[in-house]
Parts: C-alpha cells; sequence; structure tokens
C-alpha cells in the first residue's frame, strides 16, 4: 500500500553538515512516527506525534530534532551526525492517535550514510 | 519490557513450498497484539497478519496463517504456496494492550529467499 511518501531516497552526508528529512502521509492519520532500522538490529522507535504533539522521545541523541508541523508532515532534523548514525529512517503513520492494534502504514524510508 | 526474538536470520525454499518462520516473544503481560510485518526490497513495510491475544483462534489472511501458542509465547509465521514476490524480510511485532511506552517492539528480522 501506498500513502506515506518519503524523501529523499537517499541521503549521504558529512559530520559537519544540517540536513532535514521529510515524511508525509496523504491516508488522514492522527499518529506519526520515526523508526530507525540499523542493519541486524531491530527496528528502534525514535519518535511518535499524535495530533501533532510529541508523545514519545525514547532517549534519542538531540542531534535528532523532530518536528511535526501539521497531521500529515513530519520532519526529521539532523546536525553534527555520528558515522553510527548511518541506517534507515523509515517514517510510518496510524490512523489511531496512538497506535495499539492499530495498522501502520510505512513509507520507503531514507537511507542516511554519515561520512 | 518486551523482548521480540527471530531464531532465523535468513531461511531459503524452493517456489510453491510451504516456509514456517519462527518467532518467540517474553512478556509478563496478558493482553497484547502480535503481527508480521514484511519488507520487500522496495524497503517499504506491509503488515502481512495480525493476532490478538485474546483471540485463540490463529489468524488467517490467504497464503498466510500463524500458529499462536499462547503459553509458549510463540507466534510462528506459515505461507503457503510460496511465490517468488514474497521474498523479502519478515518482521515479528509486538504491542500491549493500550500501546505502550515503547510502541511495536520488534524482532531483528528473518531474510526469507523463495527459490524459482
Amino acid at each position: 500500500e501506498t500513502g506515506v511518501t518519503q524523501t529523499p531516497r537517499h541521503l549521504v552526508m558529512g559530520m559537519t553538515n544540517k540536513k532535514s528529512l521529510k515524511c508525509e502521509q496523504h491516508l488522514g492519520h492522527n499518529a506519526m512516527y520515526w523508526y530507525k532500522q540499523s542493519a541486524k538490529k531491530p527496528l528502534e522507535l525514535m519518535f511518535v506525534y499524535s495530533l501533532e504533539e510529541r508523545v514519545e522521545n525514547n532517549s534519542v541523541p538531540s542531534r535528532f530534532s523532530p518536528e511535526c508541523p501539521n497531521s500529515s508532515h513530519l520532519f526529521l532534523h539532523l546536525h553534527t551526525l555520528q558515522p553510527e548514525d548511518s541506517a534507515l529512517y523509515l517514517c510510518a503513520s496510524s490512523q489511531a492517535p496512538v497506535a495499539t492494534n492499530e495498522k501502520l502504514f510505512f513509507g520507503s524510508g531514507t537511507q542516511l550514510s554519515v561520512l | 519490557a518486551q523482548t521480540v526474538t527471530q531464531s532465523q536470520p535468513e531461511m531459503s525454499v524452493q517456489e510453491a513450498e510451504t516456509v514456517t518462520l519462527s518467532c518467540t516473544y517474553d512478556t509478563s503481560e496478558n493482553n497484547y497484539y502480535l503481527f508480521w510485518y514484511k519488507q520487500p526490497p522496495s524497503r517499504q513495510m506491509i503488515l502481512v497478519i495480525r493476532q490478538e491475544a485474546y483471540k485463540q483462534q490463529n489468524a488467517t489472511e490467504n497464503r498466510f496463517s500463524v500458529n499462536f501458542q499462547k503459553a509458549a509465547k510463540s507466534f510462528s509465521l506459515k505461507i503457503s504456496d510460496s511465490q517468488l514476490g514474497d521474498t523479502a524480510m519478515y518482521f515479528c511485532a509486538f504491542i500491549l494492550s493500550g500501546g505502550g511506552a515503547d510502541g511495536l517492539t520488534f524482532g531483528k528480522g528473518t531474510h526469507l529467499i523463495i527459490q524459482p
């Protein structure tokens, strides 16, 4: 299924750069999420926004800064990243304000490489 | 904290065969939900099947079915008549009823390869 769009698809950045990841959902959902997918590790939930308010921040370093200007858009601002931050960053959305048994709809992710 | 374990990093079967992916989880709670998500090479995760822990009947979705053993905390996925398009990473996931602070807890995944 489509409905969650992430840009860019690939991103290479230096440790001193500032960049942003963008996510847009066209499904009319109320909650949006950022997940980090590293090789050979389980997906890690980073941030949750419900009705445009942040409801979860799982001890994510401050070099990652989320922004949710409205219910359809979610950003992840990146600055002063480390090589270990290289990963696939997935955005997801759900109908319910907080996902319980609700189905998550994922985007195709941004593959980030930090040099 | 809840944990999800997928003990098979990679599996390979011939097209049309049946394959079973294993998943075990650990929780002290009684009410929760279990999921299998598929991530094809396109990278977009897609929900395959969902099971409510309070239901004894195993969930089925066309060629996909689960074997849910609550006492053993086991939640395996069976794919019947496997197709080339089933080649993907498969993730088992768990969430407490009511959400929980950590949202979905995922396993590390099983890479399933369907051979022609």
